[in-house]
């Protein structure tokens, strides 16, 4: 119930397309749904978060989609672009908890110029 | 800014040694995260402390690892002794206040231990 299932773990995807990766959870608890974005060498960078009360945030290209019902949420990068390039990790934070958060496996990201 | 800050970035080490690794986080931050990342498991939180109190650990492997956090601006994660299967990155991140709040994270120990 503590796990974050994160999928697809590698993705390719061509300069200007969209790329998409998907999280599911189980723990109803969970209150709180970053995404951080790994670039090699380097440690996670907190890339954009949304709370189980809003369906849809957007930052620039970024959109996080969240499903309560479904128990599901989602990264959408419009526009791709080679810099994009990187490790997307979903996370979900304990509502109970003091601090920590779940990380799902990540995804690597190649975006093909 | 300063970031987190980790030391050693790289340590190469024989199987049986003591292994050392350091962070400094964010002045201000109260809570401090250990993590360890390898290709096989993902991200896994090992420990982390709040106002220098060890909140959980349940993360940690076995009893050769250790942390501590004397003061707000130091903790070191131990390993006593190293195995090969202890290989991995290591980070350390830190966050203000409480939930909710975006972890930073340093750029992590590259450790390899023969």
């Amino acid at each position: 119930q503590q796990q974050v299932k994160q999928s697809p773990q590698s993705l390719i995807v061509q300069k200007g397309g969209i790329s998409i990766i998907n999280c599911a959870y189980e723990n109803t608890a969970f209150d709180y749904f970053p995404w951080y974005q790994q670039f090699p060498g380097k440690g996670p960078a907190l890339l954009i978060a949304i709370r189980p009360d809003v369906s849809e945030k957007k930052e620039g290209r970024f959109t996080i989609s969240f499903n309560k019902s479904a128990k599901q949420f989602s990264l959408h990068i419009m526009d791709s672009q080679p810099g994009d390039s990187a490790t997307y990790f979903c996370a979900a934070h304990h509502g109970g908890s003091q601090g920590n958060l779940i990380f799902g496996k990540g995804t690597k990201l190649s975006v093909k110029p | 800014d300063a970031g987190v800050i980790q030391s050693p970035r790289h340590e190469v080490t024989e199987m049986g040694q003591e292994v050392t690794l350091r962070c400094k986080p964010i002045s201000g931050h109260d809570y401090l995260f250990w993590y360890r990342q390898t290709m096989m498991r993902g991200l896994e939180l090992l420990i982390y402390f709040n106002n220098n109190v060890p909140i959980d650990d349940s993360g940690m492997p076995e009893d050769r690892f250790s942390a501590k956090m004397p003061n707000a601006s130091f903790s070191t994660l131990k390993i006593q002794p190293s195995e090969p299967r202890d290989s991995a990155v290591y980070f350390c991140a830190s966050s203000a206040f409480s939930r909710r709040q975006p972890q930073h994270f340093g750029d992590g120990t590259r450790l390899s231990i023969l």
